[in-house]
């Protein structure tokens, strides 16, 4: 069964930097694109960051763009997000996922998702 | 950037009932529109890609369509589990995505 499971979350100060990985398991990691996915307490979710299989692509939301960088190593199956200059905007939780694409590649959709780990901004 | 609008924000029924989601683009993104249900203390799951084909696994009273910048959720009869809020999500061009703000689904 895929699983994702992402670690490295707790409690940072503003301005601090915090680096989550995912580990991934059960399916060929390095053949995918994968993403991050966050969602800050009581509220919607909020896609954060996009990387190809090969890391030669990277996407990134406007609020992360500049100060979180995406990051991946298929030698041991991880997914990574380095969080700088962290603000309390950026508390939520912050989901690992897999992006397949359907029908012959043309339609993209997160199939499978971790858990989540909850990142903390404050002072 | 592309903005998504879904209504209601929320929704209160009882079970049977017929359920109507709408997810507004502003503007043209083809089919490519994805619908996921997250229940309270769970990951988001897939329900539909492509605007109108159900992941396998999800059962088929689940059912979207649209096209361009107007797509619908349907769930044609709602069952106690249904409880959850569900999100509209684009994926189209670039690889920067958005998702709707959600709409809560409260079963009476």
């Amino acid at each position: 069964e895929v699983q994702l499971v992402e670690s490295g979350g707790g409690l940072v100060q503003p301005g601090w930097s915090l680096r989550l990985p995912c580990t991934a398991s059960a399916f060929s990691f390095s053949n995918y694109w994968m993403t991050w996915v966050r969602q800050a307490p009581g509220k919607g979710l909020e896609w954060v960051a996009n990387i190809k299989q090969d890391s030669s692509e990277k996407y990134y939301a406007d609020s992360v763009k500049g100060r979180f960088t995406i990051s991946r190593d298929n030698a041991v199956n991880s997914l990574y997000l380095q969080m700088n200059s962290l603000r309390a905007e950026d508390t939520a939780v912050y989901y690992c996922a897999r992006i397949f694409y359907y029908e012959n590649g043309v339609y993209p959709a997160i199939d499978y998702w971790g858990q989540g780990v909850l990142v903390t901004v404050s002072s | 950037d592309i903005h998504m609008t879904q209504s209601p924000s929320s929704l209160s029924t009882y079970v049977g009932d017929r359920v109507t989601i709408t997810c507004r683009a502003s503007e043209n993104i083809g089919r490519h529109l994805n619908w996921y249900q997250q229940r309270p203390g769970q990951a988001p799951k897939l329900l539909i890609y492509g605007a109108s084909s159900l992941q396998i696994g999800v059962p088929s009273r689940f059912s979207g369509s649209g096209f361009g910048t107007e797509f619908t959720l349907i769930i044609a009869s709602l069952r106690p589990e249904d409880s959850a809020t569900y999100y509209c999500q684009q994926s189209y061009g670039a690889l920067t995505w958005t998702f709707g703000q959600g709409t809560k689904v409260e079963v009476k």
